[in-house]
C-alpha cells in the first residue's frame, strides 16, 4: 500500500548515459513533483506538474525532462549524464483541493561514474 | 522568491532534553510552513505543518511548532528527545498556487547523547 514509490532505488551509470527514473502515486494526487538532493543534503525542486501546467525550476539543464504517462506517473529523463548529476532524486505528490501536504517517495540514489 | 534558513546545521542534545530547531522564511505573504524528517537513507517524512489558524501547532512523535509572523519564524520544538529522533530536519516553505512547489532551508542534523 504504498503511498509514492519510485523505481530504481539505485542507479549507477557511466557519463554520457542516458537513464530514466520511474514514479508512481496511488493517492490520486492531482500534481507531482521531482526534487534533487544534493551531496550536503540541500533539497531543491526540479519541477512541478499536473495534467495542466509544467512548471520547470529555471535553473535545471534541459537534459532533465519530466515526462507523465498518466496522473499517476511522472518519470525523470536525464540524458548525456553528468558527474555532477550524481544525487539522490525525490519524487513527491499532492491534491490540489484540501491539504497542501506534499507525501515524498522513498528516494532514487543515482551515481553517475 | 521564497527563501528558508536554518541557522544551525548540527544540534546535539542529550537523551530526555528538550529540543529547538531554528526556521526563518522569506516569502511576501503569508506562506504554508513545513517541517519533514529524513532518517539516515529514507524519504522525507511529514513532521508537521501550518496553513491558518492556530499559530501553535502539533505534529506526529511529540513535536510541535509555532508560527510567528513578525519574526518570520517557524520553530520546531520537542520537550523531551528521544534517541530515535536522531535523524535530518528540513524545514519548508510553500506558496499559496497551484504549483506550490516547495522551498526548503539547509537541513538540521540532530544527534542525541545517551
Amino acid at each position: 500500500d504504498t503511498a509514492v514509490s519510485q523505481t530504481p532505488k539505485y542507479l549507477v551509470t557511466q557519463m554520457g548515459n542516458d537513464k530514466s527514473i520511474k514514479c508512481e502515486q496511488n493517492l490520486g494526487h492531482d500534481t507531482m513533483y521531482w526534487y534533487k538532493q544534493d551531496s550536503k543534503k540541500f533539497l531543491k525542486i526540479m519541477f512541478s506538474y499536473n495534467n495542466k501546467e509544467l512548471i520547470i525550476n529555471e535553473t535545471v539543464p534541459n537534459r532533465f525532462s519530466p515526462k507523465s504517462p498518466d496522473k499517476a506517473h511522472l518519470n525523470l529523463h536525464i540524458n548525456s549524464l553528468e558527474l555532477g548529476d550524481s544525487a539522490v532524486y525525490f519524487c513527491a505528490s499532492r491534491r490540489i483541493q484540501g491539504s497542501n501536504e506534499q507525501f515524498f517517495g522513498p528516494g532514487t540514489r543515482l551515481t553517475v561514474l | 522568491a521564497q527563501s528558508v534558513t536554518q541557522p544551525d546545521i548540527h544540534i546535539t542534545v542529550s537523551e530526555g532534553a528538550s529540543l529547538e530547531l531554528r526556521c526563518n522564511y522569506s516569502y511576501g505573504a503569508t506562506p504554508y510552513l513545513f517541517w519533514y524528517v529524513q532518517s539516515p537513507g529514507q524519504g522525507l517524512q511529514l513532521l508537521l505543518k501550518y496553513f491558518s489558524g492556530d499559530t501553535l501547532v502539533q505534529g506526529i512523535k511529540g513535536f510541535e511548532a509555532e508560527f510567528k509572523r513578525s519574526q518570520s519564524s517557524f520553530n520546531l520544538r520537542k520537550p523531551s528527545v528521544h534517541w530515535s529522533d536522531a535523524a535530518e530536519y528540513f524545514c519548508a516553505v510553500g506558496a499559496r498556487y497551484a504549483g506550490n512547489m516547495l522551498t526548503f532551508g539547509g537541513g538540521t542534523r540532530l544527534m542525541v547523547k545517551p
